[in-house]
């Protein structure tokens, strides 16, 4: 398995762009996970998923921000408008079911705002 | 609630010196906890969680409930194991197995 897979790397983008965000989990993981990654406030959960449903995205800063998971192979985070705050690391996570805490994460996809 | 606390930002020691992370953590239940690692511009990696009582690279983390601390320590430091380190504890409470993490804390081990 290639393990979590995210794109693009890198992404640089003006304020007030549309920028989407994929993450592809590992097959079987029943949960998949959305973090960001500043060095001012760490890691934070954005939002989380299980079999494909949102369960708690309190996490997600404001309205500008949404993430979907259409199938269990395949998720977006999508920030409409961007702003140069939410500059950061993004990292995607999976875990199987009952592998509590055993996170397998993406690459990360740097994303900065100008 | 659940909190994670990592004390220390930034952690320098020579290479060879012993070294000790602090994580110290609050909850009701009964705690599972984890080290993630995260190498420079890399995915962040599970290290090691306590119910293994494992040791991995030379690290260990002892579970001491009673001042609530699951320090992560190595007694010979070496220079690859300069990496960000962020403690983490699984809420039981939710039981989607969520993980909550410290700040995390820089370890940079000088030659």
């Amino acid at each position: 398995d290639a393990g979590v897979i995210q794109s693009p790397r890198h992404e640089v983008t003006e304020m007030g762009q549309e920028v989407t965000l994929r993450c592809k989990p590992i097959s079987g993981h029943d949960y998949l996970f959305w973090y960001r990654q500043t060095m001012m406030r760490g890691l934070e959960l954005l939002i989380y998923f299980n079999n494909n449903v949102p369960i708690d995205d309190s996490g997600m800063p404001e309205d500008r921000f949404s993430a979907k998971m259409p199938n269990a192979s395949f998720s977006t985070l999508k920030i409409q408008p961007s702003e140069p705050r939410d500059s950061a690391v993004y990292f995607c996570a999976s875990s199987p079911k009952g592998q509590g805490g055993g996170y397998t994460f993406g690459s990360g996809t740097r994303l900065t705002v100008v | 609630a659940q909190r994670v606390t990592q004390p220390e930002k930034l952690l320098s020691v020579f290479k060879g010196a012993p070294v000790e992370l602090k994580c110290n953590y609050s909850y009701s239940g009964s705690p599972e906890l984890f080290w993630y690692v995260q190498y420079s511009r890399q995915r962040l990696q599970l290290l090691l969680r306590h119910i293994s009582r494992e040791s991995i690279k030379g690290f260990t983390a002892d579970l001491n409930k009673g001042e609530t601390s699951f320090h992560l320590k190595k007694p010979f430091a070496q220079e690859e194991d300069s990496a960000m380190y962020y403690c983490a504890l699984l809420d039981r409470g939710s039981t989607l197995g969520r993980l909550y993490f410290g700040r995390g804390t820089q370890l940079t081990v000088w030659p």
